[in-house]
């Protein structure tokens, strides 16, 4: 089960973190990626592989991963109005892949 | 670029099934992995299954499991989810997703590792109701 926090807000310019917490299991036992979801669309990739960008997915997002804590994290710096949206962490294991429950981040 | 564009919406009866396609465009299909995700109105993602064409392999979320088949059909790049004894809590936005290209020589041992999402269908809108 991965927990994410239900909401997060910021200001534009501002950066923010989104943790991705992994309940069982290794964080370092599947590779995770971040979804972003604006109103009325459908999910886009943002990272994938923990820290790694699409092409076309501007460096202010970052993905990374912290054994000690299990868990995993998206921070988004120089926060735009457009960054308005849901995000969601997806990993797996040897025997299931599982979404976070998202968040949604607002741009003040 | 490879497009996904998925069949349109339905609306089902309570205990009926669906089959909702996803057809790929402008790129290779069979050497990728797809998985399908649901969600809900107003909630969160929610992953099916996934399927790899070219191994014929298949993997269900265990919520799932007995309920639904995936198959792909690589002449028509095409993959179908198919969704048995529907109820209420199955009305939802259905998506398909390209994943990951797999080595054809070599069988995935972590299959899990090859349905994470690349491109993205369109979704396909299920509403069940009598």
């Amino acid at each position: 089960v991965l927990t994410q926090p239900h909401s997060v807000s910021e200001s534009p310019g501002e950066t923010v973190t989104i943790a991705c917490i992994r309940n069982s299991g290794s964080i370092a036992s599947g590779y995770v990626q971040w979804y972003q979801q604006r109103p009325g669309s459908a999910p886009a990739t943002i990272i994938y592989d923990n820290n790694q960008r699409p092409s076309g997915v501007p460096d202010r997002f970052t993905g990374s991963i912290d054994v000690s804590s299990n868990s995993a994290s998206l921070t988004i710096s120089g926060l735009k109005p457009e960054d308005e949206a849901n995000y969601y962490c997806r990993s797996y294991d040897s025997s299931a892949a599982v979404f976070g429950g998202g968040t949604r981040l607002t741009v003040l | 670029q490879v497009q996904l564009v998925q069949s349109g919406a339905e609306v089902k009866r309570p205990g009926s099934s669906i089959k909702v396609s996803c057809k790929a465009s402008g790129g290779t299909f069979s050497d990728y992995a797809i998985s399908w995700v649901r969600q809900a109105p107003g909630q969160g993602l929610e992953w099916i299954g996934g399927v790899i064409p070219v191994f014929d392999m298949s993997n269900y979320a265990q919520a799932f499991q007995g309920r639904v088949t995936m198959t792909a059909d690589p002449f028509t790049s095409t993959a179908y989810m198919e969704l048995t004894s529907l109820g209420s809590e199955d009305t939802a936005i259905y998506y398909c997703a390209r994943g990951r290209e797999v080595d054809i020589a070599v069988p995935p041992v972590v299959p899990f590792y090859y349905y994470g999402m690349d491109v993205w269908g369109q979704g396909t809108t299920v509403t069940v109701s009598s």
